[in-house]
């Protein structure tokens, strides 16, 4: 079965950096494009990057744009989120989710926390 | 902030039907396929709906969805207490960039 699991949460100052990684196994990982999505606490979700299965197209939402960098290493099942300049309003679950290829998006690991301190 | 605009909460008495709407624009819903995703307290969330108002396997025949135009809807039947949750919609837009809804939280009552 598909899963998805995320490490490199934790605590870290305002103006530092981060790296998220999401193992996945149970499917070919290098045939289907991935997702980070994130939930601040007691909030909706709010999506963040995407990229393509073969790393070629990536997409940010605004919010993180030239700060927050996905990627993914095909011969190692992983997809990372390097995060730079990490703000307050960056605390949240982040959640890694492959994608359908169908418009949608499939799978969700269940979240590694990221607090950012001011 | 999400452009997809989702009612807060709806409720309905175990077994009765709700019906949760998604109101979109032309730059997203108009132009993509919607999907509709669970959360259960304190859990990730889980594909519902895809492709509008196809229902991935294992997913019971009391979840369905639907859109016309800018707006989309996922509807509850025979509501149970399993069904308490908060519910997303989600499509790409024109820009690249993923949105999902506000989430609504659905409360039996």
């Amino acid at each position: 079965q598909v899963q998805l699991v995320e490490s490199g949460g934790g605590v870290v100052q305002s103006g530092g950096s981060l790296r998220l990684s999401c193992a996945a196994s149970g499917f070919t990982f290098s045939t289907y494009a991935m997702h980070w999505v994130r939930q601040a606490p007691g909030k909706g979700l709010e999506w963040v990057a995407f990229i393509r299965y073969d790393g070629n197209n990536q997409y940010y939402a605004d919010s993180v744009k030239g700060r927050f960098t996905i990627s993914r290493d095909n011969s190692k099942n992983t997809l990372y989120l390097q995060m730079n300049s990490l703000r307050a309003e960056d605390t949240a679950v982040y959640y890694c989710a492959k994608d359908l290829a169908t418009n949608s998006i499939e799978y969700w690991g269940q979240g590694t926390l990221v607090t950012v301190s001011s | 902030q999400s452009v997809l605009t989702q009612p807060p909460s709806v409720s309905a008495a175990p077994g009765q039907k709700v019906t949760i709407s998604c109101s979109g624009s032309s730059s997203n819903i108009g132009n993509n396929y919607v999907s509709w995703y669970q959360q259960l307290p304190g859990t990730a969330p889980k594909l519902l709906i895809y492709e509008n108002n196809k229902r991935p396997s294992g997913i019971p025949d009391r979840f369905s969805g639907s859109k016309s135009g800018t707006s989309a809807t996922l509807g509850i039947t025979g509501l149970q207490t399993g069904d308490e949750a908060d519910y997303y919609c989600g499509t790409w837009d024109n820009s690249l960039t993923w949105v999902f809804g506000t989430g609504t939280k659905v409360t039996v009552l």
